[in-house]
């Protein structure tokens, strides 16, 4: 069975500076989707970035930025710039595209955006 | 387009009382899921749907719980007989076939059993 391991239950950053967010997962097969999720104080989970296995151009969405290492089973999270509202749980998941199937999530980390 | 809507938003219920929750999903999502989460945890799958046919229900779904998609479109999940360790963040989420690799979730119902 796939697994998600998020390793930093919290983190802080200074505003304006870059954190990066880790993550592992174990899987044996070949093509998935990797994904960050974040998860505000108001509790709504929004897709930040997505990463098809098959590319291996990381996937950036403006100040979001991932390190991919398929080898590795890594898929990191970089957050440039960080901002107050940046503030929130953030989750990595899985899921597989050989079959229709649920999105598998880690236990997330808890970003502080220190002012 | 209004996302995914869950109803109601909170919801404090006696030990031993039934509750039902309802998820609208994207109108254009043929495949709707249901999962659960507590305080600091990573949310947790319990059982998904591909219009109205429920193709996987997680062992976490014990026989209290059922949820049904009788149109393919809106689903309830039921809840019977709550016992305080069912008190969590319970979250629906939808997709489409054609982009089904990302699942667009609601903003949950919160659960809380006394």
């Amino acid at each position: 069975a796939q697994t998600v391991t998020q390793s930093q239950p919290e983190m802080s950053v200074q505003e304006a500076e870059t954190v990066t967010l880790s993550c592992t997962y174990d899987t044996s097969e070949s093509d998935y989707y990797l994904f960050w999720y974040k998860q505000p104080p108001s509790r709504q989970m929004i897709l930040v970035i997505r990463q098809e296995a098959y590319k291996q151009q990381n996937a950036t969405e403006n100040r979001f930025s991932v390190n991919f290492q398929k080898a590795a089973k890594s898929f990191s999270l970089k957050i440039s710039d960080s901002q107050l509202g940046d503030a929130a749980m953030y989750f990595c998941a899985y899921r597989s595209a050989n079959r229709d199937d649920k999105i598998i999530f880690g236990k997330g980390t808890r970003l502080h955006i220190l002012p | 387009d209004t996302g995914v809507s869950q109803d109601p938003r909170h919801k404090i219920t006696k030990r031993g009382q039934n509750v039902t929750f309802r998820c609208d999903p994207i109108s254009e999502h043929n495949r709707l899921y249901w999962y659960r989460q507590t305080l600091g945890q990573g949310p947790e799958f319990l059982t998904y749907f591909q219009n109205e046919a429920q193709l996987e229900k997680s062992r976490l779904l014990s026989d209290r719980f059922s949820a049904e998609r009788p149109k393919g479109s809106f689903s309830t999940l039921e809840i019977q007989r709550t016992e305080q360790g069912d008190s969590a963040m319970y979250l629906c989420a939808s997709s489409s076939t054609t982009w089904a690799n990302t699942i667009y979730f609601g903003e949950g119902s919160w659960l809380t059993v006394v």
